[in-house]
């Protein structure tokens, strides 16, 4: 089955470290995105990316990198620069132009201990 | 850039009531998604609308958008407990379609 895989799906990170969160898909979607899930706050556009090898900032993109190689993956590294980084992160993938949105993985939750 | 404001941010109702839950934006919409989240978990789609006065259903749940194409609720009939979670809307943006901006998200509790 067609899907979008997110892991770990629970990540511990000492303060100072970098530390990269993993997103797949096999649905042979063009674009990918990564939003930042805070209580209260809604989903927040982190980093998306249209087209293998090209990549825009959200809205919050400070303290995070990403890269697009493949079309299936979009990994995001949380760096040490981002100051707050606890947060439950969502990726999701779609087409450029579709009736149906987004199709969400089931996240990850970091937790800087 | 688009704003989305959800009301009420949180309800709680008693199995068998009706509810309904709303979302307002800045700007005219060119889509409307309404998406639902188990806590902890990905965001599941519901409905897509997109013309002005649009209605669609499925099962309990009927979401609209008005003639303005800027505000959209989402109404459920008969709420069960499996109703419970979190809602949000996500409007594209009107330079890059493909973009989503959501909503705080309204939290719904249905007490058995």
């Amino acid at each position: 089955d067609g899907g979008i895989t997110q892991s770990p799906k629970y990540l511990f990170r000492k303060e100072g470290q970098n530390v990269t969160l993993s997103c797949e898909q096999n649905l042979n979607h063009d674009a990918m995105y990564w939003y930042r899930q805070d209580p209260g706050q809604g989903l927040r556009l982190i980093y998306y990316s249209q087209i293998v090898n090209d990549f825009q900032k959200g809205d919050i993109a400070e303290g995070y990198s990403v890269s697009r190689e493949k079309k299936e993956s979009f990994p995001l590294t949380v760096t040490s620069a981002q100051k707050n980084p606890t947060a439950f992160y969502l990726c999701a993938s779609s087409i450029l132009i579709s009736n149906y949105g987004y199709t969400f993985g089931s996240g990850t939750r970091l937790t800087v201990v | 850039s688009q704003e989305l404001e959800q009301s009420p941010q949180s309800l709680i109702v008693q199995e068998g009531k009706n509810l309904t839950i709303n979302c307002t934006s800045s700007k005219t919409l060119y889509g409307l998604y309404w998406y639902k989240q188990k806590y902890g978990e990905g965001l599941i789609f519901l409905m897509m609308l997109q013309k002005g006065g649009e209605e669609k259903s499925h099962e309990k749940i009927t979401a609209k958008l008005d003639e303005k194409k800027q505000q959209s609720s989402l109404h459920i009939t008969a709420s069960q407990p499996s109703h419970a979670g979190i809602y949000l809307c996500g409007a594209p943006e009107e330079t890059s379609g493909s973009r989503l901006t959501f909503g705080e998200g309204t939290q719904l509790t249905v007490n058995p």
